[in-house]
């Protein structure tokens, strides 16, 4: 089974600045990534899938990057929406298997 | 628009068994794999099961295998979770979920609570 890891588990950010996350799998997805964001109280929502591919609806301040067993969510100015959790997926191999998340939160 | 509304959540005790339901609307339900994904609290998201468009296939993540049964009812666009055996460890808030391979719609989830 694929063990997917996230770094750092809490990251602190200033609206406004750039958050970068990092999502890193004990073997190559390929590009069969998905990243979420989740409020609390809230379900998952989709932010990216295919490592970079934009879901419907998402700001284009969210971009994905990487393939093999690195990747990275850029957020390039974070609103004050943006504070929550962040999960990676990968989904080339079964069983589909999350990270652990990575909370970002105001400085 | 996409709705996915979990039902059937509640306290239990341990050995005993439980039947989720998801009632999807906004999409053709029966050209879409399923899935359910839990989420203990304070915890991270696990994926639990999912079915195929028709139910022939489904499949299980190996801690809940024997005990949860995943089914669908496409004339009723219904999606459900049959948990037997429950363990304290099976406590979670459960999200059924559009499956693309990524999660593409999730509903607001249903708390099972396994507990004397």
């Amino acid at each position: 089974e694929i063990v997917m890891t996230q770094s750092p588990a809490t990251l602190s950010v200033s609206p406004g600045e750039r958050a970068t996350l990092s999502c890193r799998a004990s073997q190559s997805v390929s590009s069969n990534l998905a990243w979420y964001q989740q409020k609390p109280g809230q379900a998952p929502r989709l932010l990216i899938y295919g490592a970079s591919t934009r879901a419907t609806g998402i700001p284009a301040r969210f971009s994905g990057s990487g393939s093999g067993t690195e990747f990275t969510l850029t957020i390039s100015s974070l609103q004050s929406e943006d504070f929550a959790v962040y999960y990676c997926q990968q989904y080339n191999n079964w069983p589909p298997a999350f990270g652990p998340g990575t909370k970002v939160d105001i400085k | 628009e996409v709705q996915l509304v979990e039902s059937g959540g509640g306290l239990v005790q341990p050995g005993g068994s439980l039947r989720l339901s998801c009632a999807a609307s906004g999409f053709t339900f029966s050209s879409y794999w399923m899935s359910w994904v839990r989420q203990a609290p304070g915890k991270g998201l696990e994926w639990v099961a999912n079915i195929k468009q028709d139910g022939s296939e489904k499949y299980y993540v190996d801690s809940v295998k024997g005990r949860f049964t995943i089914s669908r009812d496409n004339a009723k666009n219904s999606l459900y979770l049959q948990m037997n055996s429950l363990r304290a460890e099976d406590t979670a808030v459960y999200y059924c979920a559009r499956d693309m391979s990524w999660f593409q719609h999730w509903g607001q989830g249903t708390l099972v609570t396994v507990s004397s």
